[in-house]
């Protein structure tokens, strides 16, 4: 089966300090996306950011970036500046063949105050 | 961005009854809905996808006789909890695309079922 793994269920982080979320994928496919999803305590899922495989270059926004690893199949987020309201699930997910995505189980980060 | 909308935002119904949810594409055409399933603390389930004016495919495991699927118009799908149990209890997403947009999905807000 095609998966997306996310080893950190919980992750804490003092407001404006760094924190990186962990993700790896299984994928046949040399070209597809990768994405990380915001899911708040309204459970209204926020896409966060996105990335291309075949762009090298990674994928930035605001203070949200990622370190894509595509030989290791890995796909960490890095939060700069770390906020009150960045405290959520956060979710992996990677888009399998065009069908549908596969979401990793989540990771729930507490920005601490 | 697009928009997504999900109706009800909360159900609590009767054990045996059958719900239906909508979700609707506001703003652009969703010629692909998928419906997905979440429990407390846990990660997103597929349930099936949905192609505007086909039948739903349904995922291994997921009962399409319990979660009828109907995808009739490009903005529109509906999701019928048949028989509803409180098992079923849950909370159900959507999402949409357009025709080919394979890295986006627009996430409807959920909505909360529980069955007594």
């Amino acid at each position: 089966a095609q998966t997306v793994t996310q080893s950190q269920p919980e992750m804490s982080v003092q407001e404006a300090e760094t924190v990186t979320l962990s993700c790896t994928y299984d994928t046949s496919e040399s070209n597809y996306y990768l994405f990380w999803y915001k899911q708040p305590p309204s459970r209204q899922m926020i896409l966060v950011i996105r990335q291309e495989a075949y762009k090298q270059q990674n994928a930035t926004e605001n203070r949200f970036s990622v370190n894509f690893q595509k030989a290791a199949k890995s796909f960490s987020l890095k939060i700069s500046d770390s906020q009150l309201g960045d405290t959520a699930m956060y979710f992996c997910a990677r888009d399998n063949y065009g069908q549908n995505f596969v979401f990793g189980p989540g990771t729930r980060l507490s920005v601490l105050p | 961005g697009a928009v997504v909308s999900q109706h009800p935002s909360r159900v609590i119904c009767k054990s045996g009854t059958s719900v239906k949810i909508e979700c609707r594409s506001l703003d652009f055409q969703a010629t692909t809905m998928f419906w997905y399933r979440q429990f407390p603390k846990q990660s997103l389930m597929l349930m099936a996808t949905s192609n505007e004016g086909s039948k739903a495919t349904y995922e291994q495991g997921v009962e399409k006789d319990k979660f009828l699927i109907n995808h009739a118009s490009l903005t529109l799908s509906t999701l019928t909890v048949t028989s509803a149990h409180p098992e079923d209890s849950s909370f159900y997403i959507c999402s949409a695309r357009d025709f080919g947009q394979r890295e986006t999905q627009y996430f409807g807000p959920g909505t909360r079922l529980l069955v007594l």
